[in-house]
């Protein structure tokens, strides 16, 4: 049973294409993020979503816009996809401030 | 703003052995949350261990125990009788305490510390 799972786990796509990356959890938590781990392993928040509402909203690009429909699901969507984007996403989850974020495996996106 | 440093980019210990991964971190904060994460080749990140400032006494999960120093702002996992499998990159990670704040809930890294384990 996984806890925190990512779709699709890679993604190979042209620049300018639009691209989206799903996760889902079925720990009950209320509290999902989004990292992204650059080329040099350097793990940066992006998003985060308590209960459907954006909560963390770091300095990204607005290329870049999560959705959750549910507090069990958390949506990124990436438009005009750059060079730059390549990177590997990661989701993760938590109860609120109280246990450790569990993360999906993560989803490695390569720009052609 | 938090920071989270580890200065060892690479460390090497041999099989059966005992090797300890340094962190550092700044904060003006008194109450937080610390981690280290494991991240082997196959990508996953693994909580290891957690420890809250709050408590004196240092958190410890089987082979991995943690040396918290709160004065100090140090934060270093020891691995005791590596193992192979132990092999991966390892995290340092801060999360606040604040409450009322989603900003509090994030995680803060350090750049890692990759560790090979040698026959």
């Amino acid at each position: 049973d996984t806890a925190v799972s990512q779709t699709p786990k890679y993604l190979v796509t042209q620049m300018g294409n639009d691209k989206s990356i799903k996760c889902e959890q079925n720990l009950g938590h209320d509290t999902m993020y989004w990292y992204k781990q650059d080329s040099k392993k350097f793990l940066k928040i992006m998003f985060s979503y308590n209960n459907k509402e954006l909560i963390i909203n770091e300095t990204v690009p607005n290329r870049f816009s999560p959705k959750s429909p549910d507090k069990a699901h958390l949506n990124l969507h990436i438009n005009s996809l750059e060079l730059g984007d390549s990177a590997v996403y990661f989701c993760a989850s938590s109860q609120y401030r109280v246990q450790p974020q569990h993360f999906g495996d993560g989803t490695r996106l390569s720009i052609l | 703003a938090q920071t989270v440093t580890q200065s060892q980019p690479e460390m090497s210990v041999q099989e059966a052995e005992t090797v300890t991964l340094s962190c550092t971190y700044d904060t003006s904060e008194s109450d937080y949350y610390l981690f280290w994460y494991k991240q082997p080749p196959s990508r996953q990140m693994i909580l290891v261990i957690r420890q809250e400032a709050y408590k004196q006494q240092n958190a410890t999960e089987n082979r991995f125990s943690v040396n918290f120093q709160k004065a100090a702002k140090s934060f270093s996992l020891k691995i005791s009788d590596s193992q192979l499998g132990d092999a991966a990159m390892y995290f340092c990670a801060y999360r606040s305490g604040r409450r009322g704040t989603g900003t509090a809930s994030k995680l803060t890294f350090g750049t890692g510390t990759r560790l090979q384990v040698t026959l």
